[in-house]
């Protein structure tokens, strides 16, 4: 069965530094993966997909992510974190007959000043 | 949001009644989901559509029902058999089709008391 793990539910960076938020998959085939980025009491906005090609995929907001096949993992990364970041963050993959998205149960990013 | 409006933003009912959430779209897309959000948990998929006059369950359909009359409006029907109904619903519809991300709604916070 397909699966996703997030295993930090909660991360404080200082406002400046560097972001990596992880993510990995459990899926038999070749996964599309996702993430997405939610501020409190609003809906999801996707930050960048990945289907297949370049490993590492540029989105939106300064965002880039990076699969690795070998670790089953694509994890979120950002170079220097503004307070705007500070939102909810979840990793999703589809199954292939593209009907059921399956989300992890997020990671929570605080900026501090 | 973009052509996905999920009413009301807040909701509160009274154990034991039937509620009914909104979720219209003007993009005329065949596909539509709903989500249910609850802290620690991600989304997990309630129903979905993928051409109007059917629909499947998803992983938490107990408790809940949808219809699919019209191709731009999916409302969702949390029933008095809905053990836990209090949670953040969203909807999400799959612009681009097969393999395309999903773009979600605001969504409506529902609260049972």
């Amino acid at each position: 069965a397909q699966s996703v793990t997030q295993p930090d539910i909660h991360i404080t960076v200082s406002e400046g530094a560097s972001l990596e938020l992880r993510c990995n998959y459990s899926y038999g085939a070749t996964p599309y993966l996702f993430w997405y980025v939610q501020s409190p009491g609003q809906g999801l906005q996707l930050l960048l997909k990945y289907f297949s090609g370049d490993t590492l995929v540029q989105g939106i907001k300064g965002f880039e992510a990076e699969f690795k096949r070998s670790q089953s993992s694509f994890n979120l990364r950002k170079p220097s974190v503004h307070w705007s970041d500070a939102a909810e963050y979840f990793c999703a993959v589809v199954a292939y007959n593209f009907n059921k998205f399956y989300f992890g149960s997020g990671t929570k990013l605080n900026v501090k000043p | 949001d973009g052509g996905i409006t999920q009413s009301p933003k807040y909701l509160f009912r009274k154990e034991g009644q039937n509620v009914t959430l909104s979720c219209e779209q003007n993009l005329n897309h065949d596909a539509m989901y709903w989500y249910r959000q609850d802290p620690g948990q991600g989304l997990r998929l309630i129903y979905y559509s993928q051409i109007v006059n059917d629909f499947q369950k998803g992983d938490i359909a107990e408790g809940y029902s949808v219809s699919r009359e019209k191709k731009e409006s999916f409302p969702l029907t949390v029933t008095s058999a809905q053990k836990n109904p209090t949670a953040f619903y969203l909807c999400a519809i799959a612009p681009g089709g097969a393999n395309s991300p999903l773009h979600f709604g605001n969504g409506t916070r529902l609260t049972v008391t």
